[in-house]
Formats: structure tokens, C-alpha cells, sequence
């Protein structure tokens, strides 16, 4: 079964510093992995995902993951973070067919952006 | 998003009555889900639906139940409601490559 370990429950930065949210994968066939974004009193949107190609993702509000297969890896980063920034990050692995499309996530982070 | 809506947004229950939410997709997918969310556990996956009529346990799934007459309907009911299953609850849908699309969740409050 696959599990997904993020390894920071809560992240407080301060505006216009850099983030890094952690996650672990664990999966011993080929994986897609995501991240999404909650927030307060709203749904889930997605950021970006990894499903093949370059380990380097781009996704939506300036933020970006990097796939590290020998790390199992997929941490997501932004360079200077806004206010607006502030929701919880949710990281999700999904196997390749055979799987119902199902997702496995983590557990959160919340990303805290102070003044 | 991806015209996926669920209703009641919002409901507060007593415990031991029958409760069921909705999930309604304009897109025709064929996979569906419920999750549950709670403060620091995450999404977990209650139950699933790969077709009209075909639906599948997810690793939480005790005291729930779900069903699926349409393409476009996914419905989740509670048989009889207890305090553990007080929770926010989202529904989505796949549309390729695994990625997963949410409704805006159901608050439900069980007293």
C-alpha cells in the first residue's frame, strides 16, 4: 500500500521568505504525485502534479515541486511567499492503472504567512 | 470546479438518525469519491465509485454506505449517525491521469 508522509504539520514564515513543504512517498511502482491547497473554509484546488517527464514541476501562484525518485521525494518550494499564501498543503501519491485512479495523502501542512 | 456540487453544504444531526449527502457532477466522469477530513489526519478514503453501480470500500468506510443509479449522482448515507462521524466531507471526481478534482464539502455536526 502506498503511504504519504509530510513532515512538517505547521510552517510559520514570515512575507517575502522562501518555503520548502516536505513530503515523503513510498511506493514501489511508478507513481504520479500532487499537491493541493485548502484554503480556510474551502475545497481542495489543485496545484500542481507529477506524472512523467521533467522532475521539475511548475504550478499555479509561483510554486514548484521537484520528483526525487532515489529520495522518494517531492517537496514543494516557493521563493518569497505572500500573505495570501497561507492555507494548508496537502501532497498525494496515486498509482498507474489497476488502482481506480485512487489517492493516497498526507497528513498536511499548514503554511502560516506572517507580516 | 470541474460543475461538482454536494448538498446539504452544512447539517447538525443527533445521533442514531440516517443521514445521506450528495455529490452531483455535470461531466459524466465515470470515477467518484467520498473523503472524510479531519484536523490531522488528512483526506481519508471512504468509499468509491468506478460506474453505475459499481462502488468499492476505501480504508474508512466502517458505517458508511454509499450508492450509484447514475453517472452523475454519488450518494453517501450514514445508516446511524454517531459523534466520530462528525467531519467535513468532499466529494470528487477524476478526470485523467489520477488527477482528482473536490467539491466544496459538507460540514456535518453529529450531537
Amino acid at each position: 500500500a502506498q503511504s504519504v508522509t509530510q513532515l512538517d504539520s505547521q510552517v510559520p514564515v514570515f512575507e517575502e521568505a522562501p518555503v520548502e513543504l516536505r513530503c515523503n512517498y513510498s511506493s514501489s511502482v511508478s507513481v504520479y504525485l500532487f499537491w493541493y491547497v485548502q484554503y480556510p473554509n474551502q475545497g481542495l484546488q489543485l496545484l500542481l502534479k507529477y506524472l512523467s517527464g521533467s522532475t521539475l514541476v511548475k504550478g499555479i501562484n509561483g510554486f514548484e515541486a521537484e520528483f526525487n525518485k532515489s529520495q522518494t521525494s517531492f517537496h514543494l518550494r516557493k521563493p518569497s511567499v505572500h500573505i495570501s499564501d497561507t492555507a494548508e498543503y496537502f501532497c498525494a501519491s496515486g498509482g498507474s492503472g489497476g488502482s481506480n485512479y485512487k489517492l493516497t495523502f498526507g497528513k498536511g501542512t499548514l503554511l502560516t504567512v506572517n507580516p | 470546479d470541474a460543475g461538482i456540487t454536494q448538498s446539504p453544504r452544512h447539517k447538525v444531526t443527533e445521533t442514531g438518525t440516517p443521514v445521506t449527502l450528495r455529490c452531483h457532477q455535470t461531466e459524466n466522469h465515470r470515477y467518484m469519491y467520498w473523503y472524510r477530513q479531519d484536523p490531522g489526519h488528512g483526506l481519508r478514503l471512504i468509499h468509491y465509485s468506478y460506474g453505475v453501480k459499481d462502488t468499492d470500500k476505501g480504508e474508512v468506510s466502517d458505517g458508511y454506505s454509499v450508492s450509484r443509479s447514475k453517472t452523475e449522482d454519488f450518494l453517501l448515507t450514514l445508516e446511524s449517525a454517531t459523534s466520530s462521524q462528525t467531519s467535513v466531507y468532499f466529494c470528487a471526481i477524476t478526470r485523467t491521469g489520477n488527477e482528482q478534482f473536490f467539491g466544496p464539502g459538507t460540514r456535518l455536526t453529529v450531537l
